[in-house]
């Protein structure tokens, strides 16, 4: 089945630092999200970009999309020791379908 | 508090025996699903529903069955559960618009964590 990629797998900075990770995808799409999981626990919304948006900002979390490149970033500036989650994006794909493909996932550490 | 439930948060089973696990949101969503965990699989889409009967296959959906006979409620049965159905499971549940390719944020619950042996 098709899902998107997260790049990379994990990372580890110091507090205070940027952190930057991508996701690929491979179908056109409607819009899409990225989420946030503490250790093992749900899923926590961050942010949405559609599809004719190439940019969207929401506190420290800024999110890039470019659809011809199949590809999105999510930066989190200045980042913090509760910052430490794994980071996921969702595609909704414009399938005709309403299914969601969530990427595998960057694990974030942050060091304080 | 907007909240999607589950219950039961962790379930230990044998081979075969039928399980349900309850699905329950408060927000009028319309959209709801079920999604399985699995180390470096992420998430994988298993059932979703538009809305009260209207249900369709995510991307796993074999070994599962779902049913939406209210709103707010959307559970997952596992009839005959097998090994490689034990996974992190999660419900969630969003507002989906009427107009084509307007989708929201989805609310997810607090996971199921099933053993099957």
């Amino acid at each position: 089945s098709q899902q998107g990629e997260e790049d990379p797998q994990a990372l580890s900075i110091q507090e205070g630092e940027n952190a930057t990770m991508n996701c690929s995808y491979k179908t056109s799409i409607n819009n899409l999200q990225w989420y946030r999981q503490n250790s093992g626990r749900g899923l926590v919304h961050l942010i949405l970009i559609r599809s004719n948006e190439r940019e969207k900002h929401s506190g420290r979390l800024r999110v890039t999309l470019d659809t011809s490149k199949k590809s999105s970033s999510l930066l989190i500036t200045a980042s913090r020791a509760a910052d430490t989650a794994s980071y996921f994006c969702a595609t909704d794909p414009t399938s005709g379908t309403y299914k969601y493909i969530f990427g595998t996932g960057t694990r974030l550490k942050v060091l304080a | 508090e907007a909240q999607v439930t589950q219950n039961p948060r962790y379930l230990i089973t044998v081979t075969g025996k039928k399980l349900t696990v309850t699905c329950s949101q408060n927000m009028n969503h319309e959209y709801m699903s079920w999604y399985r965990q699995d180390p470096g699989l992420g998430l994988r889409q298993i059932y979703y529903s538009m809305n009260v009967e209207v249900t369709d296959k995510g991307d796993v959906p074999e070994g599962y069955k779902v049913s939406r006979k209210e709103k707010r409620n959307f559970p997952l049965i596992l009839e005959s559960p097998s090994p490689n159905q034990t996974s992190l499971y999660f419900c969630a549940s969003s507002f989906k618009g009427g107009l084509a390719g307007y989708s929201y944020e989805q609310y997810f619950g607090p996971g199921t964590r099933l053993t099957v042996t």
